[in-house]
């Protein structure tokens, strides 16, 4: 599995673009970044993936590096519903995922 | 519709019991998979299914743990001779089964062994 690192924390105010990083040096060339977040008790949440292009959906964009081995995840203008914990995770698709520790992101009033 | 359960909630034990947590999916949805999240850490990966067959169990970690989707609907993940170590939120997700499909959580069973 490819390893990821995220900064552990980060705050953003409240109406900001919160952008989180997250390195993927080791992704296979077929594999594709996830990102999903997990709100205080409640279980993971699908935000957006992507393979090598910019995608961009109702909730976030996601902008991943040309050599791959990287990406951000976008959310435009921040809310306090969103604060929770934020993770990138490489894969294929229709497979386990790998969850390493995540970004917990806090949103400022 | 109605997205991924999980019964119950909240199950407390005494070390050394039998459980049972129970997970039903996303109405055909044909892949399942099972997660563990202990305290401060991310999912981890205990097994998914394919169908009513486990396409992958590597992430049991010892044979107290086992699980079954006879139907390929309905999943039970089974815990025998509890210890105070598998004290955590177990996870349940559905997915479609196609490749690039998200997977969809449930809400997890948080699980005391006392």
């Amino acid at each position: 599995d490819a390893k990821t690192t995220q900064p552990p924390s980060m705050d953003c105010a409240e109406g900001r673009a919160a952008n989180l990083p997250c390195n993927h040096s080791t992704i296979s060339g077929n594999e594709y970044v996830y990102w999903y977040r997990q709100i205080h008790s409640q279980g993971p949440q699908y935000i957006i993936h992507g393979l090598k292009n910019n995608e961009t959906n109702e909730m976030a964009s996601l902008i991943i590096t040309e050599d791959r081995k990287s990406s951000t995840l976008i959310l435009p203008h921040a809310t306090l519903r969103d604060t929770a914990v934020y993770y990138c995770i490489p894969s294929f698709g229709n497979e386990k995922l790998t969850f390493g520790t995540g970004t917990r992101l806090t949103i400022i009033p | 519709g109605a997205g991924v359960s999980q019964t119950p909630s909240n199950k407390v034990t005494e070390k050394g019991k039998y459980v049972e947590l129970r997970c039903d999916p996303i109405s055909g949805h044909t892949a399942l998979y099972w997660y563990r999240q202990s305290l401060g850490q991310g999912p981890e990966f205990l097994i998914y299914f394919q169908g009513t067959g486990a396409a992958d169990d590597s992430g049991l970690p010892n044979d107290r743990f086992f699980a079954v989707r006879p139907e390929g609907s309905v999943s039970t993940l089974k815990i025998q001779r509890t210890e105070r170590g598998d004290s955590a939120v177990y996870l349940c997700a559905s997915s479609s089964g196609v490749v690039q499909d998200t997977q969809y959580f449930g809400p997890g069973t948080r699980l005391t062994v006392l």
